[in-house]
């Protein structure tokens, strides 16, 4: 089945730097990859999604890239502020119908003042 | 309002008393899912559902059931809870189905979540 893998596991960035946070997956046919904010005692979020057939997907501070021949997809913060600062995770959906979805570990980003 | 709710948001428990865990939405989704968080393994999925009467096992299906008779509605069943279900549980649905329409998909949208301890 699909396998996740989620870098680095915890990320400190000083407010206005940049943040990237990066994924690699196994099965080739996944299709669709999502990427999720939760913040303390809260429910996941979405923040950006990409499908497949796309490289790169943009939406103010945030971007996402995807590399389908090397199975990787990356999150993109820029000009980070103290409210980016949150546990991100990245999934793929598997399946004939993409309906299987696998999340990464998760990562902590910290946006320190 | 569109939201998902989901209950009780906590529960303790014992070994071995069934119990279930409620999951409603008001978005007339097809798909709806349930996930398990735990301490560095991120979300897990146990169970889904494409539409009403339509169920499969995600990664961590084990010790788990869920029926979907109602569109809305999405239980989570664990007939003999044991230590190791101690847990984050969240529902989640989405509109249409993940990749229905030729490999797109939609949005999740996650309940508030149930925290289950089981001693």
């Amino acid at each position: 089945g699909e396998n996740v893998e989620q870098h680095p596991s915890t990320l400190s960035v000083q407010e206005g730097d940049s943040a990237v946070i990066k994924c690699t997956y196994s099965d080739s046919a996944s299709n669709y990859f999502p990427w999720y904010k939760q913040e303390l005692g809260k429910r996941p979020q979405l923040i950006i999604d990409i499908r497949s057939n796309v490289g790169e997907k943009k939406d103010q501070r945030i971007a996402v890239t995807l590399n389908k021949t090397a199975k990787h997809f990356s999150l993109h913060i820029t000009e980070t502020q103290p409210e980016d600062s949150a546990v991100y995770f990245c999934a793929a959906s598997s399946g004939n119908y993409g309906q299987n979805f696998v999340f990464g570990p998760g990562t902590r980003l910290s946006v320190l003042p | 309002e569109a939201q998902v709710t989901q209950n009780p948001r906590y529960l303790i428990t014992v070994t071995g008393k069934k119990l279930t865990v409620t999951c409603s939405q008001n978005m007339n989704h097809e798909y709806m899912s349930w996930y398990r968080q735990d301490p560095g393994l991120g979300l897990r999925q146990i169970y889904y559902s494409m539409n009403v009467e339509v169920t499969d096992k995600g990664d961590v299906p084990e010790g788990y059931k869920v029926s979907r008779k109602e569109k809305r509605n999405f239980p989570l069943i664990l007939e003999s809870p044991s230590p190791n279900q101690t847990s984050l549980y969240f529902c989640a649905s989405s509109l249409s189905g993940p990749g229905l329409a030729g490999g797109f998909s939609y949005e999740q949208y996650f309940g508030p979540g149930t925290r289950l301890t089981v001693t």
